[in-house]
């Protein structure tokens, strides 16, 4: 399976400011996500990210908040706006398997807002 | 709305035995389910899939049971490690194209305990 790895593992921001969040992965992917872990609970999907094209936000999430970027097929961005102690959460990045394969997720962004 | 849940947030069993984690979704349109291992401060880890067409599969130590009639999913493992204690979430999504291009909708997961 695809080695994802994400950058930064965990952060501390100030509300007000924002984040990137980069994944990078070692082999090429069609497509890409971006879920959110708050603490103590599930994933959710914030959006799909394919290359060359606009993100599709799930219902909840929108571009202005969490723009994203798909400029190659190994690479992603995910920025957390003008952030507020609620965005505080895991932020996890996924690939889309060839074929049959499943979605495998990297470690995760560590989020804390103050 | 549509979404997949799990019976019981806490599981815990002795050492060696089996486990049984159940699943509930609501979408019968879904067609694709797969169940991540959540180990502390790393993101899901794959375990085991299961497409509509099938009711079971079985893996290294695992098993999962796809109950279409009643929209239950669940995932057993054998003889219980302590390598196992872990969040285990069910995940689901529909018109699976066996190219990974729809997101997933998870559950609420079972964190697993395994006692000595």
């Amino acid at each position: 399976s695809a080695v994802i790895s994400q950058k930064p593992s965990r952060d501390i921001c100030q509300r007000g400011t924002s984040l990137t969040i980069q994944c990078q992965v070692d082999s090429q992917v069609t497509m890409m996500f971006w879920y959110r872990q708050q603490p103590g609970q599930s994933l959710t999907l914030i959006a799909t990210a394919n290359q060359g094209s606009e993100a599709t936000y799930e219902s909840g999430f929108v571009i202005d908040k969490f723009p994203i970027s798909r400029p190659n097929l190994t690479f992603s961005t995910l920025t957390v706006s003008n952030m507020s102690p609620e965005d505080s959460s895991i932020y996890l990045c996924s690939v889309a398997g060839r074929g049959n394969q499943p979605q495998h997720f990297g470690d995760g962004t560590r989020l804390s807002i103050l | 709305g549509e979404s997949v849940g799990l019976h019981l947030p806490t599981l815990s069993v002795q050492e060696g035995d089996n486990s049984i984690i159940n699943c509930a979704y609501s979408n019968s349109a879904s067609d694709y389910f797969i169940w991540y291992k959540q180990e502390s401060g790393k993101g899901p880890q794959f375990i085991i899939d299961i497409r509509s067409n099938m009711d079971k599969r079985q893996g290294q130590r695992v098993t999962v049971l796809l109950n279409k009639t009643v929209k239950h999913l669940s995932l057993q493992i054998a003889a219980t490690q302590p390598g196992d204690s872990a969040v285990y979430f069910c995940a689901e999504n529909e018109q699976y194209s066996g190219g990974g291009a729809d997101g997933l909708t998870f559950g609420k997961g079972t964190h697993l305990i395994i006692q000595p």
